[in-house]
């Protein structure tokens, strides 16, 4: 069975400072994997997504993320937070191939601080 | 333009209720799943379908029904509400491998 762990429920940065958002999975075999960003009151968007090849992935707003197989991790990060990226964060896995089931860790709330 | 639309967006009502949560999507995906968002639990997947006629259970189905007679809707179904199902519920279509599309959600309380 596949699961996502992500470290910390919330994480304060400053403004200007780097993100980290971290992202552990278990997967039995070789896994996809998604990070979701959720505004207040609206749904989840995707930022990024790993399926295969290479491991560093760049997504949206500046966010990119590093799949390490032998660590099992897939944490986000941004050089340089701004206001505008203070949202809950979700890691989501699925097992590569067809329509598998996607399963998602509890989400990291980032608050940006001025 | 592309999207999954839920209605409705929000829903007081109290127990035993019978209610749907409406959900389309105007992306001919295959691929539908309804999830609820509780605090510190993220999302736990209640139901998906592959395809028309085609459903099953997720995580935590217990209360909940679906159905799936055509490809671009997918309405969740609570037969008699009860407190414990009060949430923030996300339905979600996708095609293949590609990333879900999420509607923007529906927040029921059942008093």
């Amino acid at each position: 069975a596949q699961s996502v762990t992500q470290l910390g429920s919330h994480v304060s940065v400053s403004e200007g400072a780097l993100v980290l958002l971290r992202c552990n999975y278990s997967s039995s075999v070789p896994p996809y994997l998604f990070w979701y960003v959720q505004y207040p009151n609206q749904g989840l968007q995707l930022l990024l997504k790993y399926t295969t090849g290479a491991t560093l992935v760049k997504g949206i707003n500046g966010f990119e993320a590093e799949f390490k197989k032998s660590e099992t991790s897939f944490h986000l990060t941004k050089p340089s937070a701004h206001m505008s990226d203070a949202a809950e964060y979700f890691c989501a896995v699925s097992e590569s191939g067809g329509y598998q089931k996607v399963t998602f860790g509890t989400g990291t709330k980032l608050q940006v601080i001025p | 333009e592309a999207q999954v639309t839920q209605n409705p967006r929000y829903l007081i009502t109290v127990t035993g209720k019978k209610l749907t949560v409406t959900c389309s999507q105007n992306m001919n995906h295959e691929y539908m799943s309804w999830y609820r968002q509780d605090p510190g639990l993220g999302l736990r997947q209640i139901y998906y379908s592959m395809n028309v006629e085609v459903t099953d259970k997720g995580d935590v189905p217990e209360g909940y029904k679906v159905s799936r007679k055509e490809k671009r809707n997918f309405p969740l179904i609570l037969e008699s509400p009860s407190p414990n199902q009060t949430s923030l519920y996300f339905c979600a279509s996708r095609t293949g491998v590609q990333p879900q599309h999420f509607g923007d959600g529906t927040r029921l309380s059942i008093l």
